[in-house]
């Protein structure tokens, strides 16, 4: 099983939509997620981090699920502009101090926004 | 704040050369610095991890002879593909994370390699 995986997509959806990303790990210890996003050709940048409550920015939405090892991203009234390819990252939960700081990258999802 | 700055943005460079991309920190002090590799259409690989004025921790089956890096300061960080061949081209970037944040990375905006 992959420590990170997603969905590749890509998914393509009307401006306006709702859209929905799932990404499950396999490291149960893992205690710190992040939504990334990356242009093509660009370096990722960080979307928003994930906790434990749920949390929200504006049109996005991230979730966690301990029990499932799952997280979940949710972009309402989709723009032109959030087409990118979203990753999800989690902590390498490690007893090894230094290796905690170590990321986990999942492949990503690619979401075409279209006019 | 927390910007992350590569240089060069893109090299080409001829087979069996060397090539040092180098990764700061502008307005902060990074103590801990990633290099990553990315191949089209793949996921972000963790190359190694570089801590100030220690050796650099690198992941499994990346040759710490090949890609040699050097992390001299709070603020700098160097990696130097050495004699690069064509299967070496791919998008570096490299990240940083302040002291005390020991998760959140900063990315550089990434050097492409193109070895001919």
């Amino acid at each position: 099983r992959k420590e990170v995986e997603q969905d590749p997509g890509p998914f393509n959806v009307p401006e306006g939509a709702t859209v929905a990303f799932n990404c499950t790990y396999s490291n149960s210890a893992s205690q710190s997620f992040f939504w990334y996003r990356q242009d093509c050709r660009k370096e990722p940048k960080l979307l928003m981090s994930v906790y434990s409550s749920g949390n929200e920015d504006g049109r996005f939405t991230a979730q966690l699920n301990r029990a499932s090892q799952y997280i979940s991203l949710l972009i309402r009234d989709s723009k032109l502009s959030d087409s990118a390819t979203y990753l999800c990252v989690v902590n390498n939960a490690s007893r090894n101090a230094g290796n905690n700081r170590k990321l986990i990258w999942g492949l990503g999802t690619s979401l075409a926004v279209n006019p | 704040g927390a910007v992350v700055s590569q240089h060069p943005s893109w090299v080409i460079c001829k087979s069996g050369t060397s090539v040092k991309i180098e990764c700061r920190s502008l307005d902060f002090q990074a103590t801990t610095m990633f290099w990553y590799r990315q191949f089209p259409k793949q996921s972000l690989m963790l190359m190694a991890t570089s801590n100030e004025g220690s050796k650099a921790t690198y992941e499994q089956g990346v040759e710490k002879d090949k890609f040699l890096i050097n992390h001299a300061s709070l603020t700098l960080s160097t990696l130097t593909v050495t004699s690069a061949h064509p299967e070496d081209s791919s998008f570096y970037i490299c990240s940083a994370t302040r002291q005390g944040a020991v998760y959140e990375q900063y990315f550089g905006p990434g050097t492409r390699l193109t070895v001919t």
